[in-house]
């Protein structure tokens, strides 16, 4: 099985700082990598798919990048707006979730 | 729209069964794999399973811990999945998602149902 390790699992920053998430994947899963982020009491949404595709409607301030076994995502100025919980996501072999990080206003 | 509506969750005693159903809407059911993913109270993400299209011979993959215990199915005439749960025990209460998958990423979420196992 293909783990996945997220780092840090919570985050405090202030409104428009430079807020990085790390992944990182037991082995290589080449770019097969996807970021969710999970609101309080709603489902995951998707924001970045395959490493470094930015879905639609997610803001352009998300970012990510990486392949092979370390994966980051980057939000470029944080907003109100981003607090919740981040999760990578490997599909290169079955289906794995990174354990998550919580992001919040400091 | 792309929906996905998820049924059948419940309060159930350890050893008993469940089914779980997901209605889609707003796409071509029958061409996409469907997937459905558990949150437990206060937890992480955990992928529970996936089954594939008829085109793929409706292949089903699971999850080691639910392996032997849970089954996904579909009908693609009503545009629904199920999960079939069985034996389930008290680490099974969780809020369970059906997800759409695209490609290997999870393009659309269903509200999720909650599936609570207590005596």
């Amino acid at each position: 099985d293909i783990q996945m390790t997220q780092s840090p699992s919570s985050l405090s920053a202030s409104v428009g700082d430079r807020v990085t998430i790390t992944c990182q994947a037991s082995q290589d899963i080449s770019n097969y990598l996807n970021w969710y982020q999970q609101k309080p009491g709603k489902a995951p949404n998707l924001v970045i798919y395959d490493a470094y595709n930015l879905e639609t409607g997610a803001p352009s301030r998300f970012s990510g990048s990486g392949s092979g076994t370390d994966f980051t995502f980057t939000i470029s100025s944080l907003q109100p707006e981003d607090i919740a919980i981040y999760y990578c996501q490997q599909s290169h072999n079955l289906i794995t979730f990174g354990q998550g990080t919580r992001l919040e206003i400091k | 729209e792309v929906q996905l509506v998820e049924s059948g969750g419940g309060f159930v005693q350890p050893g008993r069964s469940l089914r779980l159903s997901c209605t889609a809407s707003g796409f071509n059911f029958g061409d996409y794999t469907m997937s459905w993913v558990r949150q437990a109270p206060g937890k992480g993400l955990e992928w529970v399973g996936f089954i594939s299209t008829k085109a793929y011979g409706g292949a089903t993959e699971y999850a080691a811990s639910v392996k032997g215990r849970f089954t996904i199915s579909r009908d693609d005439s009503k545009s629904v999945a199920y999960l079939e749960m069985n034996s389930l025990n008290t680490e099974d209460t969780a809020v369970y998602y059906c997800t759409k998958l695209d490609g290997r990423y999870f393009d659309y979420w269903g509200q999720g149902t909650l599936v609570t196992v207590s005596s």
